[in-house]
C-alpha cells in the first residue's frame, strides 16, 4: 500500500457542487499539505497542518477548505466548485525532513 | 521564505551527466536545501537535500559551495527516464513553520 493515498483518483464534477478530496498517510507524519498543480506550472501550496488541532492557509486557500481528522486523515473540500478549479491536486505529509508525496487527484469542473 | 531561481529546461543525451543549477540568494541560516523530481501526472519524489558541502546518494550528488547561494544537482549517466520536472526548494526544515514553495522547476529532457 501507498504511504500517501488519495482519493479519488479522478473525478469530474459540476460547477456548484460540493466535492471532498481524501488523504490519507501511513508515515505517521504529523505535518500533512494540499498542493494544487495546473499545467505548466508548480505546486501551489493550499492549507497545511502540523497536528490534528492546527489548520493553515497556505498562498490560495480562497475556495477550499479543509479537515484534519485524525493524524493520519486530511481533507480537502471545495464548497461551490467553479471551472477555474479545475486541477491537478496532490496531498502530501512531512516529519520535516522532506515530503511524501500521494499520487494526486485530478479534478476536472464543467 | 527564500526564492529560488533555476532554469526553465535542459536537454541532454543518455549516458551524459547532467548538471542543474538553482539559486538561492536569500538562503537563510537554517534553511535546508532539498531537490524533487516529478514525472508527468505524478506527484513530486524526493531525491536529494543537503545543507553545505556535498552530499551523495545512490540517485544523485548535491554540490553546495561555502556561501550557500547556490546548489547543484548532479545526476550521473542518465537514461531516458530521467526525464523529468527538477524542483530545487529551500526551507527551515525544523521550523514550526515549515512548508515549502514550489517554483516552476526544471523540465529536463534526455534524448536517445
Amino acid at each position: 500500500d501507498a504511504d500517501v493515498t488519495q482519493t479519488p483518483r479522478n473525478r469530474i464534477t459540476k460547477t456548484g457542487k460540493r466535492i471532498m478530496l481524501e488523504c490519507s498517510q501511513t508515515k505517521g507524519h504529523d505535518r500533512m499539505y494540499w498542493y494544487r498543480q495546473d499545467p505548466g506550472l508548480g505546486l501551489r501550496l493550499i492549507y497545511y497542518s502540523f497536528d490534528v488541532k492546527d489548520i493553515n492557509k497556505g498562498e490560495i486557500s480562497d475556495g477550499y477548505s479543509v479537515s484534519r481528522q485524525a493524524q493520519a486523515k486530511f481533507s480537502l473540500s471545495l464548497e461551490s466548485a467553479i471551472p477555474n478549479q479545475t486541477a491537478l491536486y496532490f496531498c502530501a505529509t512531512s516529519d520535516g525532513s522532506g515530503y511524501t508525496f500521494g499520487s494526486g487527484t485530478r479534478l476536472t469542473v464543467v | 521564505l527564500a526564492k529560488t531561481t533555476q532554469p526553465i529546461s535542459m536537454d541532454s543525451y543518455e549516458g551524459q551527466e547532467v548538471n542543474i543549477t538553482c539559486s538561492h540568494n536569500n538562503i537563510a541560516t537554517n534553511d535546508y536545501i532539498t531537490w524533487y523530481q516529478q514525472f508527468p501526472s505524478q506527484g513530486p519524489r524526493f531525491i536529494i537535500q543537503g545543507y553545505k558541502t556535498k552530499v551523495t546518494n545512490e540517485v544523485a550528488s548535491l554540490f553546495i559551495p561555502a556561501d550557500r547561494k547556490s546548489s547543484t544537482l548532479s545526476l550521473p549517466r542518465v537514461s531516458l527516464s530521467d526525464t523529468a520536472v527538477y524542483y530545487c526548494l529551500v526551507g527551515d526544515q525544523g521550523g514550526s513553520n515549515y512548508k515549502l514553495t514550489f517554483g516552476k522547476g526544471t523540465l529536463l529532457t534526455v534524448n536517445p
